[in-house]
């Protein structure tokens, strides 16, 4: 079992509409979760962090975070051609300070139809 | 936002020949920094993890004479690629941890060719 799993994609959503992206993780140990966009050639870029159970949201993108179910999901509202991306997961082990391992899931790709 | 920077953006050598990529963190300093590499299409793999003032320790099937990692200064990790071969052309991707939640922030990324 892969340490965090996401569906490779393509994930084709209408302009205008929700995109869901979601990453499951094995190690309950988990601490922090991260949501990085990558455009094509580029490097990855931070969008969003969560650290607590719940959601979180910042403009039109939310971060969904459930410990239990060891499951982290990135809702995208609005949708934009230019949000075509792949999208990477990112789950930190251990506690916070210090060297922590970062573990990345292969990534969303994500197509936004005009 | 804290910025992790990456020099050369873009690198052609000739095979046989070593090329070094700098990582510098512009506004903080990063006692560990990641080396990823990424072929096209495919996911980021983490080569090696850049501690200062120590060896680096490498990811399994990672040839740390080829790959070689310096991380002289609080600021500074350098990934020397020696004797290239043209299958070593990627993008390398540098990246460190910053702040009390330790969140990965990623340099521009280095295109390598080898010709």
């Amino acid at each position: 079992q892969k340490e965090v799993e996401q569906n490779s994609g393509p994930l084709s959503v209408p302009e205008g509409a929700i995109a869901s992206l979601n990453c499951t993780y094995s190690d309950r140990g988990s601490q922090s979760f991260f949501w990085y966009r990558q455009y094509s050639g580029k490097s990855p870029e931070l969008i969003m962090f969560i650290y607590s159970n719940g959601d979180k949201e910042d403009g039109r993108f939310t971060a969904q975070l459930n410990k239990a179910s060891q499951y982290v999901s990135l809702l995208i509202r609005d949708s934009q051609p230019s949000d075509s991306a792949t999208y990477l997961c990112a789950v930190t082990v251990g506690g916070f300070g210090g060297y922590q391992k970062v573990t990345f899931g292969i990534g969303t790709k994500l197509q936004v139809i005009p | 936002g804290a910025v992790v920077s990456q020099h050369p953006s873009w690198v052609i050598c000739k095979s046989g020949t070593s090329v070094k990529i700098e990582c510098r963190s512009l506004d903080f300093q990063a006692t560990t920094m990641f080396w990823y590499r990424q072929f096209p299409k495919q996911s980021l793999m983490l080569m090696a993890t850049s501690n200062e003032g120590s060896k680096a320790t490498y990811e399994q099937g990672v040839e740390k004479d080829k790959f070689l990692i310096n991380h002289a200064s609080l600021t500074l990790s350098t990934l020397t690629v020696t004797s290239a071969h043209p299958e070593d052309s990627s993008f390398y991707i540098c990246s460190a941890p910053q702040g009390s939640g330790n969140t990965i922030y990623f340099g521009e990324g280095s295109w390598l060719t080898v010709v």
